[in-house]
């Protein structure tokens, strides 16, 4: 099955820089990698994701690179701010279209704290 | 858009009662419903996926006795923790996909067995 690497697990960063979490998953079919943020007692919030048609994506201060041939993607947050301050976790799936789903793997997670 | 509701968002039980957790997909369809369980500081963990009016999938090593899924309808999906243990404690996590390959999660349940 697929396993996802996440690094690293934590992360620390004054308010403005930059922050960089790396995945490396293992099933070259994967097609489909998501961002989520998870905050304190609450469930995971889509940030981004990235299919494997596409090598980067961004959406304001987050952006999404994606390297199938190496097999690692990366989030990388830019001008980073305190409320930023989450538990960020990869994941990847395998969807094969159509009414069929792809089940996600996670990686084990980066905890991201921003110093203001 | 997307939004996931989940109820109750915390719960307290006796060991060997049984608890209901629901997962509603509120502005949309929910073809396929998962369910997650995550212990503290650690990842997500997929337990079963569910498709509306079929019986679920059940990860390896996951109880599908202990572990009751019914997905109901197209944006109501329940786990049911029979006889509940205290090392059933947990934080239980369900999502939604409207189709493809995008899940929108839920809140999130604390479960708590004494």
């Amino acid at each position: 099955g697929e396993n996802v690497e996440q690094h690293p697990s934590t992360l620390s960063v004054q308010e403005g820089d930059s922050a960089v979490i790396k995945c490396t998953y293992s099933d070259s079919a994967s097609n489909y990698f998501p961002w989520y943020k998870q905050e304190l007692g609450k469930g995971p919030q889509l940030i981004i994701d990235i299919r494997s048609n596409v090598g980067e994506k961004k959406d304001q201060r987050i952006a999404v690179t994606l390297n199938k041939t190496a097999k690692h993607f990366s989030l990388h947050i830019t001008e980073t701010q305190p409320e930023d301050s989450a538990v960020y976790f990869c994941a990847a799936s395998k969807y094969a279209g159509g009414t069929s789903y792809g089940k996600l793997t996670f990686g084990q997670g980066t905890i991201l704290t921003v110093h203001p | 858009g997307a939004v996931v509701s989940q109820h109750p968002s915390r719960v307290i039980c006796k060991s060997g009662t049984s608890v209901k957790i629901e997962c509603r997909s509120l502005d949309f369809q929910a073809t396929t419903m998962f369910w997650y369980r995550q212990f503290p500081k650690q990842s997500l963990m997929l337990m079963a996926t569910s498709n509306e009016g079929s019986k679920a999938t059940y990860e390896q090593g996951v109880e599908k006795d202990k572990f009751l899924i019914n997905h109901a309808s197209l944006t109501l999906s329940t786990l049911t923790v029979t006889s509940a243990h205290p090392e059933d404690s947990s934080f239980y996590i369900c999502s939604a996909s409207p189709g493809g390959e995008t899940q929108y999660f839920g809140p999130g349940t604390r479960l708590l067995v004494l």
